[in-house]
């Protein structure tokens, strides 16, 4: 049993360039979120899907593009990286009317 | 959601219980006390949640007053791999906000 499964765990990025951080979860959870953590801060909630085929923004959206592929993958886009970007980013999946919800180990994210 | 008061860091000797206070003074109704926790860098690990009772799970207690404006998450005996940071959020559920939590460390 995987939990969540966040790709890729490090990555470096020049200014300017694009990617796609993957998460993908096993237990059929219907809502999922992506996160981004700065040093020495808390979670903040980037984007949201609460079911397959929606996505809400979240507090710091700007920067950031989604896609709920299915039930399973929810991706997170960088159009064009900037060093602001540069963070922590994490995955978390919950059941519908669940209280625990389930975090991947994270991405680590560069811009140079 | 209703915001989240927690104190930055907090000490605990090993072996003892560890009280981490949360105010919540503008919780509504509806919206249940979680708290995560967070060791190193890993992502964030649920460790109980309660709505207007006392709640008590293999991993800790939660405390909520009877007004709801405050909890304390109770770890009964604290060991080194409690070393963590602690995040309270009133939410129902939708959401998830975190603020910047209280780091715990057990002193051995």
């Amino acid at each position: 049993n995987a939990g969540v499964t966040q790709t890729p765990k490090f990555q470096v990025l020049k200014t300017g360039q694009s990617m796609t951080l993957q998460c993908a979860q096993d237990m059929n959870h219907n809502s999922m979120y992506w996160y981004r953590q700065d040093p020495g801060m808390g979670l903040r909630l980037i984007y949201y899907s609460a079911s397959e085929g929606t996505t809400d923004k979240g507090e710091v959206p700007n920067g950031y593009n989604v896609s709920r592929l299915n039930k399973r993958e929810f991706s997170l886009r960088l159009e064009s990286a900037a060093p602001s970007q540069t963070s922590v980013y994490f995955c978390a999946s919950i059941y519908t009317g669940g209280h625990d919800a389930f975090f991947g180990q994270g991405t680590r994210l560069t811009v140079v | 959601d209703a915001k989240t008061t927690q104190p930055p860091s907090m000490d605990c000797a090993e072996g003892r219980a560890a009280n981490l206070p949360c105010n919540h003074s503008t919780i509504s109704g509806n919206e249940y006390v979680y708290w995560y926790r967070q060791i190193h860098s890993q992502g964030p690990q649920y460790i109980i949640h309660g709505l207007k009772n006392n709640e008590t799970n293999e991993m800790a207690s939660l405390i909520i007053t009877e007004d709801r404006k405050s909890s304390t998450l109770i770890l009964p005996h604290a060991t080194l791999r409690d070393t963590a940071v602690y995040y309270c959020i009133a939410t129902t559920g939708n959401q998830f906000y975190f603020g910047t939590g209280t780091s715990l460390t057990v002193i051995p």
